[in-house]
């Protein structure tokens, strides 16, 4: 089931700019992590950040979240073409194997 | 390369074909997910097995059955499907957590399915 929203929908951005995209959720979680998709390809995960953390670094990733708007965020800095995909947050709650994923922000990064 | 294998990558069938999706790991994960995508959508659960055991499925129509005859394999039996059940099928595993929540999961790369 689809928990949260994330926008922007789509990102444009040029080689070497960082992109900025966000994910909103409604019920308390236990993790929330984010997964990049290539065009025809599964989902890659990419980092998790529990509950109880506010910030996470992933090479050029950087995840905040703040589960009193319960919001977060990845930032891509540097971004390179490989970067173009689609991302997409997913939570989950405590003793659940279910994963709520987001809508997903098209990132396309032009060379 | 994914670690997660699914077979085949494209099928075509017709609506009253039978057909299966297979799905392989051999990562020591004991908990295994089939999920439905259309195109620029997330992915939608429709089953979750948990040390071989069926622990979840999402209201999904009997035309789906989903099997798992071991800890590494999980299949997907297909039987006359509907046109709108085109989409790209996803397996995923992941590890059980201590208190049977949940891992990060590792996807295949999906098959994808067109329905005639």
């Amino acid at each position: 089931s689809q928990q949260g929203e994330e926008d922007p929908q789509a990102l444009s951005i040029q080689e070497g700019e960082n992109a900025t995209m966000n994910c909103s959720y409604k019920t308390s979680i236990n993790n929330l992590q984010w997964y990049r998709q290539n065009s025809g390809r599964g989902l890659v995960h990419l980092i998790l950040i529990r509950s109880n953390e506010r910030e996470k670094h992933s090479g050029r990733l950087r995840v905040t979240l703040d589960t009193s708007k319960k919001s977060s965020s990845l930032l891509i800095t540097a971004s390179r073409a490989a970067d173009t995909a689609s991302y997409f947050c997913a939570t989950d709650r405590l003793d659940d194997y279910k994963l709520s994923f987001g809508a997903g922000t098209t990132v396309t990064v032009r060379a | 390369d994914t670690e997660v294998t699914q077979t085949p990558k494209h099928l075509v069938m017709g609506m009253t074909n039978k057909k299966s999706l297979k799905c392989e790991q051999h990562m020591g994960h004991r908990a295994m997910y089939w999920y439905k995508q259309k195109a620029k959508k997330p992915p939608e659960l429709m089953f979750v097995y948990s040390y071989e055991k069926l622990s979840i499925n999402e209201s999904v129509p009997s035309r789906f059955s989903p099997e798992c005859p071991n800890s590494s394999l999980l299949n997907l039996h297909l039987h006359a499907l509907q046109p709108e059940d085109s989409a790209l099928y996803l397996c995923a595993s992941s590890q059980v957590g201590s208190t049977g929540g949940y891992q990060p999961q590792h996807f295949g790369d999906g098959t994808r399915l067109s329905i005639l």
